[in-house]
């Protein structure tokens, strides 16, 4: 069974600080591991994903989330966040042979206080 | 950018009631995928499409049909509509099934 953890149902931090969402993974086999975000009201959009090679990987607006075997785990982090980084961050898994068939984990909201 | 386009947006219908979802993508995507998102659950798939004529079961199929008529257009079918499938429902494609996934705004379905 592939199953995808997010921790923290919701995560506040103020404008300038650094972040970092929470993922772990249960997942036999070579799998794909992405992270989407979700602005209120709006479907989800892709940022980031790993397969291989360098355990960190880098994404749009200044994200990039870390891949750890032994963990099972791919958090995703931001060095200083924006207001506009407000939105519900969702962790996925796919396998290899298909990866758009996406298990996705609960989401993570993140609030920016200014 | 891969556009998916999805309709009605918002759609309140009556329990055992008939309701179709549609889904129109333009960027040539040969996969396509509903999901339905509830509170505490994420996104969980109901079914997906390789291409034209050809149908997937996903996750969480029970209750819905989905049929591919074109490259283009993907419909999910609610014959007998229940409270339980009150949801916020996307549509989505992919080029090859790769893990970078594009999609719609969503819809709202209420049964009531």
């Amino acid at each position: 069974t592939q199953t995808v953890s997010q921790s923290d149902a919701h995560v506040t931090v103020f404008e300038g600080d650094s972040v970092e969402l929470r993922c772990n993974y249960s997942y036999g086999g070579s799998i794909y591991l992405s992270w989407y975000i979700q602005h209120h009201g709006h479907g989800l959009q892709f940022l980031l994903k790993y397969y291989s090679g360098n355990p960190v990987v880098q994404g749009v607006n200044g994200f990039e989330a870390e891949f750890s075997k032994s963990d099972s785990s791919f958090h995703l982090r931001k060095a200083s966040v924006h207001w506009s980084d407000s939105a519900v961050y969702f962790c996925a898994v796919s396998a290899n042979y298909n990866q758009g068939k996406l298990i996705f984990g609960q989401g993570t909201k993140l609030s920016i206080k200014p | 950018e891969a556009a998916v386009t999805q309709s009605p947006r918002n759609k309140v219908t009556v329990t055992g009631g008939n309701v179709t979802l549609s889904c129109r993508q333009t960027n040539s995507h040969n996969y396509m995928y509903w999901y339905r998102q509830d509170t505490g659950h994420g996104l969980r798939l109901i079914h997906y499409s390789y291409g034209a004529g050809n149908l997937q079961i996903g996750d969480v199929p029970d209750g819905y049909k989905a049929t591919r008529t074109t490259q283009e257009d993907f419909f999910l079918l609610l014959e007998l509509a229940s409270p339980s499938q009150t949801s916020l429902y996307f549509c989505a494609s992919s080029h090859r099934g790769r893990t970078e996934v594009f999609f719609g705004k969503g819809t709202r379905l209420t049964v009531v």
